[in-house]
């Protein structure tokens, strides 16, 4: 079936550093990706998304390419801040009457000062 | 406009007790969806609606129940609450532009 993997966390980085956050899957056909952020006791936020390839989701300075041939979807982002500390979650979803996403393990990133 | 809005925010419950969990959005998304989240497991999904009147299981619907009452209500229930449902219960719509999530019930089963 589909799935996503993540790298694995933690992250730790210094304020302004670069981001990045590797994803990977595997699907049939030609998935939506994307990406969604959760801050400390909060639900999740779609940050991103990508519905086909070699398209770019961009959005607060993170962006994410969607690349077909290396089924991938990494999440960059050129100097990170300390409110970026969260935890990311790479996602896709097929196109079917029901669009049940499937998410990655998440990937926690912590940002210091 | 206020999303997807999720009742209660925390709940503590002994063994064998029952409750519902409810899920409401005002978003007129079709679909609905139940997870749950643990640590070091992610976000495993309990049960989703695609539409009004329809519901299937996801990866984990063992000991819970759901509801879809109308197009903008979909509730879960524990009918006999365990210590391995203690978790944080997360709700969520989509439009099949991705999903929109609720703020997420914690919940305690001692």
């Amino acid at each position: 079936g589909d799935s996503v993997t993540q790298m694995e966390g933690p992250v730790t980085l210094s304020e302004e550093a670069f981001l990045t956050i590797n994803c990977t899957y595997t699907a049939t056909g030609y998935p939506s990706l994307f990406w969604y952020v959760q801050y400390p006791g909060e639900g999740l936020q779609l940050l991103l998304k990508a519905t086909k390839a070699d398209d770019k989701g961009s959005n607060k300075g993170f962006e994410a390419t969607y690349r077909k041939e290396t089924t991938s979807f990494h999440l960059e982002k050129g100097s990170v801040q300390v409110s970026d500390s969260a935890v990311y979650f790479c996602a896709l979803s097929q196109k079917t009457s029901y669009d049940k996403v499937i998410f990655g393990p998440g990937t926690s990133l912590s940002v210091i000062p | 406009n206020a999303g997807v809005t999720q009742t209660p925010k925390f709940q503590v419950l002994k063994t064998g007790q029952s409750m519902t969990l409810q899920c409401a959005q005002d978003m007129n998304h079709n679909s609905m969806y139940w997870y749950r989240q643990d640590p070091g497991m992610g976000l495993r999904l309990i049960y989703y609606s695609a539409s009004e009147g329809t519901t299937d299981k996801g990866e984990v619907p063992n000991g819970y129940n759901v509801s879809r009452l109308n197009k903008r209500e979909f509730s879960l229930r524990l009918e006999s609450a365990a210590p391995s449902q203690t978790s944080v219960y997360f709700c969520a719509s989509s439009n099949g532009r991705g999903e929109d999530f609720g703020a997420g019930t914690r919940l305690s089963v001692l």
